[in-house]
């Protein structure tokens, strides 16, 4: 079974760069991986996603494992505002863009 | 640029009853998704509408229905309302039907409360 794999809750200090590491041992060739995150009592907000190069935009960049099987959201100056759930999403190959949201990691950004 | 809003913000309802959720894509976005987000769990896919049709759903039962308008705005009932279907609704558009590469864009959902 596809598998996505998160630490439950990781913790940083403002204006540090934060590493948010995700496991996706089963992911195909041809899945794009999506980040997500929530913040306390919103919907969610995308963030950024990849196939097989690294990608960066405004908010964050995103690394991804030669071989694919893990990727890593970088925050390169985290903020009080960062503070959210961040989902790590790969589309496992699904006929729809449909969204699979695991449990996620639980970020604290300390003052 | 509009984004994803949905009405009503809060709804409380009764054991049995029927509700209907609405939601207005971003400008541009003909695809809409619906997602169920239980207190302290992920949001889990209910079904997506592209173009008027419904284009891919979940494991949730058929009295979970939804409906795409022609402006690509989006309806979610649920009908013979049960305690467990509390939860947050949320809606999401996106451009270009089930492309898997295409951001989805969030609304801030509708809180239902089932008595």
């Amino acid at each position: 079974d596809a598998k996505t794999t998160q630490p439950n809750s990781m913790e940083s200090n403002e204006e540090e760069p934060v590493h948010l590491p995700c496991n996706h041992s089963t992911i195909s060739g041809t899945d794009y991986i999506h980040w997500y995150r929530q913040l306390p009592s919103q919907g969610p907000e995308y963030v950024i996603h990849g196939l097989t190069s690294n990608v960066n935009n405004r908010m964050a960049s995103l690394a991804i494992a030669e071989d694919r099987k893990s990727s890593t959201l970088i925050l390169h100056r985290a903020t009080l505002r960062d503070a959210a759930v961040y989902y790590c999403i790969p589309n496992y190959g699904g006929a729809t863009n449909k969204l699979i949201f695991g449990t996620g990691t639980l970020l604290a950004v300390q003052p | 640029e509009t984004g994803v809003t949905q009405s009503p913000t809060h709804l409380i309802k009764t054991r049995g009853q029927q509700v209907t959720l609405r939601c207005s894509s971003q400008s541009g976005h003909n695809t809409v998704s619906w997602y169920q987000q239980a207190l302290g769990q992920g949001p889990q896919f209910i079904f997506q509408y592209y173009r008027e049709e419904e284009n891919g759903r979940g494991n949730f039962p058929p009295r979970f229905s939804g409906l795409q308008f022609p402006n690509y705005s989006s309806e979610l009932n649920v009908n013979a309302l049960e305690l467990d279907d509390s939860a947050l609704y949320l809606c999401a558009s996106s451009l270009a039907g089930g492309a898997t590469n295409q951001p989805q864009h969030f609304g801030d959902g509708t809180r239902l409360s089932i008595l």
